[in-house]
């Protein structure tokens, strides 16, 4: 199957700063990328719709300003949380689909701020 | 909006019996159902995937799930667990075009005794 990647698999920041999270699909060119949040011991939650060279479509309840998605290229898109403080620290996963295709998830990365 | 539930929080199977994880979905229209598997460190797996015509689906790793519109529900089946299998289960249910816009249960992590 398709691979996705992210980096970096864990991140500890201090609160006030920003990190920003790569979401890669490594051997197809994905149209449409996908970022959720999972908290410890609960669902997925989706927080963001990117389409190449587009804006991202966020979910109800997300602050866009909070949480920035680039979706520069066919095989990238970042998300960067802006200002984190402790209650970002969360899982965060990202899925990437090639057109008319199903999605295929990262790995996910684990943010702590402290 | 949709929603899924997924009852059991953990289950214990001994390795080689038959297995059964529920899900039941909210949604207003046909629905496309998915199962995914998570192991740690690795992303989301999709297991199998219900869009339309025979209700009884066959995945990968021997499961199949069985659609039934009368009960809103989406069970995941295997006749014999492997250890291999011990994992956290999603069942999640697709709004949108293709159902990409995924909205998840809250997980049954299995648990296999040897």
């Amino acid at each position: 199957g398709a691979v996705v990647s992210q980096h970096p698999s864990w991140v500890i920041c201090k609160s006030g700063t920003s990190v920003k999270i790569e979401c890669r699909s490594l051997d197809f060119q994905a149209t449409t990328m996908f970022w959720y949040r999972q908290f410890p011991k609960q669902s997925l939650m989706l927080m963001a719709t990117s389409n190449e060279g587009s804006k991202a479509t966020y979910e109800q309840g997300v602050e866009k300003d909070k949480f920035l998605i680039n979706h520069a290229s066919l095989t990238l898109s970042t998300l960067t949380v802006t200002s984190a403080h402790p209650e970002d620290s969360s899982f965060y996963i990202c899925s990437a689909r090639a057109e008319y295709n199903e999605q295929f998830f990262g790995p996910g990365t684990r943010l702590t701020v402290l | 909006a949709q929603s899924v539930t997924q009852p059991d929080i953990h289950i214990t199977v001994s390795e080689g019996a038959s297995l059964e994880l529920r899900c039941n979905y909210s949604y207003g229209a046909t629905p496309y159902l998915f199962w995914y598997v998570q192991s740690p460190g690795q992303g989301l797996q999709l297991l199998l995937k219900y869009f339309s015509g025979d209700t009884l689906v066959q995945g990968i790793k021997g499961f199949e799930a069985e659609f039934k519109r009368s009960q809103s529900s989406f069970n995941l089946r295997k006749p014999s667990v492997h250890w291999s299998d011990a994992a956290e289960y999603f069942c999640a249910v697709g709004a949108g075009l293709g159902g990409n816009k995924l909205t998840f249960g809250t997980g049954t992590q299995l648990k296999v005794e040897l």
